[in-house]
């Protein structure tokens, strides 16, 4: 099983503050996705990335692809308190094709 | 508007009891999934189907077994709950193509007393 490392494991700032979060692994990815998750629900796809370098955007979310296709960031710009939550990347498994492996994941909580 | 449905958001059953979880969707997709997830071990592969009547292991199937008789319903079983597997269990499915990504149900967090 691929291991998909995430740091930092929490975050926690203020509104209106920056900040990155990082997905990283040995393993080269055909593409990886980012999830959130918030508390006592189920994880939500926000974005799939796909060719090395690839950067996409959401809104406020910016994802990147590392050229290596190794390793992923999200960073979020000017921090909101809807953005608190659990950030999670999957890619898929080795060894069942269908299936995502997850990281671990961040936990950002943005305080008012 | 596309869904997963877990059919329950909190259980609590005793040991040695035989468990049903059950996971329906209605986007017609190929792929269901079952993971658990803990705290500090993050969601763990337990069971995943490609098709009716397919089913392949995850990361960590023992204890569980799993039954897809129609496509749009996957059930989890656990044949004799132990307090080890008290988690919170999380159903997805998605389509069998290229990377599409998962659609995941609320969630059932299960204690096992």
């Amino acid at each position: 099983t691929q291991l998909l490392e995430q740091s930092p494991q929490f975050l926690s700032i203020q509104e209106g503050e920056n900040l990155t979060v990082y997905c990283n692994s040995s393993s080269v990815f055909s593409s990886l996705q980012w999830y959130r998750q918030e508390p006592g629900e189920g994880p939500v796809l926000l974005v799939t990335v796909v060719t090395g370098g690839e950067v996409k955007k959401l809104k406020r979310l910016t994802f990147q692809f590392g050229d290596a296709r190794k390793d992923s960031s999200l960073h979020i710009t000017a921090a909101q308190p809807g953005d608190t939550g659990l950030y999670l990347c999957a890619a898929r498994n080795a060894n069942s094709g269908y299936a995502l492996n997850f990281g671990k994941g961040t936990s950002l909580l943005v305080t008012p | 508007d596309v869904k997963v449905t877990q059919s329950s958001r909190y259980l609590v059953k005793r040991t040695g009891e035989k468990v049903f979880l059950e996971c329906v969707q209605d986007m017609d997709h190929e792929n269901m999934f079952w993971y658990r997830q803990d705290p500090g071990l993050g969601l763990r592969l337990i069971y995943f189907s490609y098709d009716v009547k397919m089913k392949e292991k995850g990361d960590i199937p023992e204890g569980y077994s799993v039954s897809r008789e129609k496509k749009e319903r996957f059930s989890l079983i656990l044949e004799s709950a132990s307090t080890n597997q008290t988690s919170m269990y999380l159903c997805a499915s998605s389509l069998i193509e290229g990377n599409y990504g998962y659609t995941f149900g609320s969630g059932t967090r299960l204690t096992v007393v």
